[in-house]
């Protein structure tokens, strides 16, 4: 079974800021899903990608197929990006794998 | 709008009760999941449906039943023998097949008294 390692697990950090949040798996997929999970608990889907990078306005997504990583970047960090980032690999039997999450703070 | 609905957002039931969590979604996807979350942890697959009148259990199904009579509604019970049922669950859908974009639900936030 695919093992799904996001870290950091909790980020703070001031408007404006460059955000970083990381997402390793075991094993080979087929894409990789980007969710963002605000405090009322909906979920929203922000990226699936398979190679490359996406780009969705301040948000940003790259993958390295050989690495097994994922990287979801925030520019110009604002606080109602506060919420929890969730990266899914995507593959094989198993479905969507989801790691832990990312809860994120951006203070004003 | 196209979307997924989960009713109720915020159910209570007493220990030793059933209790059906409904899912709807209007977007024509012929796959449907149920997802349980739990403070520090990931999304965990409870079931899942890839076709009307047809169902798999997913990681954590027991204690817990489902059924797919329509296209557009896949309900979730939980019943009594669940031991630990007081979580949130999350409903999604795709296209088709467990490999494409999923699409959530706003959730149920289900405790048990």
């Amino acid at each position: 079974k695919n093992e799904v390692e996001q870290s950091p697990q909790n980020l703070t950090a001031q408007e404006g800021e460059f955000i970083t949040i990381n997402c390793s798996y075991s094993v080979g997929i087929s894409a990789l899903h980007w969710l963002q999970q605000h405090p009322g608990g909906g979920i929203v889907s922000l990226f699936m990608l398979s190679s490359g990078k996406k780009k969705h306005g301040r948000l940003i997504a790259t993958i390295n197929i050989q690495e097994k990583h994922s990287s979801l970047h925030i520019t110009a960090s604002h606080p109602r990006d506060s919420a929890v980032y969730i990266c899914a690999a995507l593959g094989g039997a198993d479905g969507l794998t989801f790691g832990k999450g990312t809860h994120l703070i951006i203070q004003p | 709008d196209g979307g997924i609905t989960q009713s109720p957002k915020y159910l209570f039931r007493k220990e030793g009760q059933n209790v059906t969590l409904s899912c709807e979604q209007n977007l024509n996807h012929d796959a449907m999941y149920w997802y349980r979350q739990d403070p520090g942890q990931g999304l965990r697959l409870i079931y899942y449906s890839q076709i009307v009148n047809d169902f798999q259990k997913g990681d954590i199904a027991e204690g817990y039943s489902v059924s797919r009579e329509k296209k557009e509604s896949f309900p979730l019970t939980v019943t009594s023998a669940q031991k630990n049922p007081t979580a949130f669950y999350l409903c999604a859908s795709t296209v088709s097949g467990r490999n494409n974009e999923q699409f959530f639900g706003p959730g149920t936030r289900l405790t048990v008294l």
